[in-house]
């Protein structure tokens, strides 16, 4: 059973970078077809993704934030990150991050997910 | 980007009733269509992909239908347990997006 956990800072000071990671168990992140995704949720709202790193390491970002955030992998301690700069009160939200099968492209697992407060 | 529209934005029903949520994209997303359950401090969870096909372990109770751009979700025989909020997102092209959300109460 694969198993993802966000870690990171909770607080982070406005035009500073945020920065998370997600630390998977049970498989490998650079076995299979998938895409390791972050998403995030401001309290009360909605969903928003905000971009995927594939197992060969590609990546594709949300063009809202495209300009401000990068995903990285890790494979040595089988993790991948989330950098988002510049930010600001907008960017408070909680960060998830999930497992996309590939095709056809659902998210099937998540983990429990990150608060951060931009302030 | 494709928009995604939920409807309602809320619904109240009681054990036991059938319900169904709808979702309507912006533009034809094909099959490319989840769903999703989200209760109260925690993360979401996979109901439904490509439109109609259900994820292991969820109870038989959900199903989905649709394709192009307007999709359904169907609970029947509510549950306790399945009062909570759902999301659509189109799968068809990055960037994903998922609707605004229905939430189930209970009346």
């Amino acid at each position: 059973q694969v198993q993802l956990q966000e870690s990171g800072p909770g607080l982070v000071k406005p035009s500073q970078t945020l920065s998370l990671t997600c630390t998977v168990s049970g498989g490998s992140i650079t076995s299979g077809s998938y895409y390791w995704n972050w998403i995030r949720q401001p309290a009360g709202k909605g969903l928003e993704w905000l971009g995927r790193i594939y197992t060969g390491g590609s990546t594709n970002y949300n063009p809202s934030l495209e300009s401000r955030v990068t995903i990285s992998m890790d494979t040595s301690k089988n993790q991948f990150s989330l950098h988002l700069n510049s930010v600001t009160a907008a960017d408070t939200a909680i960060y998830y991050c999930a497992r996309d099968m590939g095709y056809p492209n659902y998210f099937d697992f998540w983990g429990q997910g990150a608060q951060v407060t931009v302030s | 980007d494709i928009q995604m529209t939920q409807s309602p934005s809320s619904l109240s029903a009681s054990v036991g009733d059938r319900v169904t949520l709808s979702c309507r994209s912006g533009q034809s997303i094909n099959i490319y269509l989840d769903w999703y359950q989200q209760k109260p401090g925690q993360a979401p969870k996979l109901l439904i992909y490509a439109a109609s096909k259900l994820h292991r372990g969820v109870p038989s109770r959900f199903s989905g239908s649709g394709s192009g751009t307007d999709f359904t979700l169907t609970i029947t025989s509510l549950q306790p347990e399945d009062f909570a909020t759902y999301y659509c997102q189109q799968s068809y092209t990055t960037p994903y997006t998922f609707g605004q959300g229905t939430r189930l109460e209970i009346k």
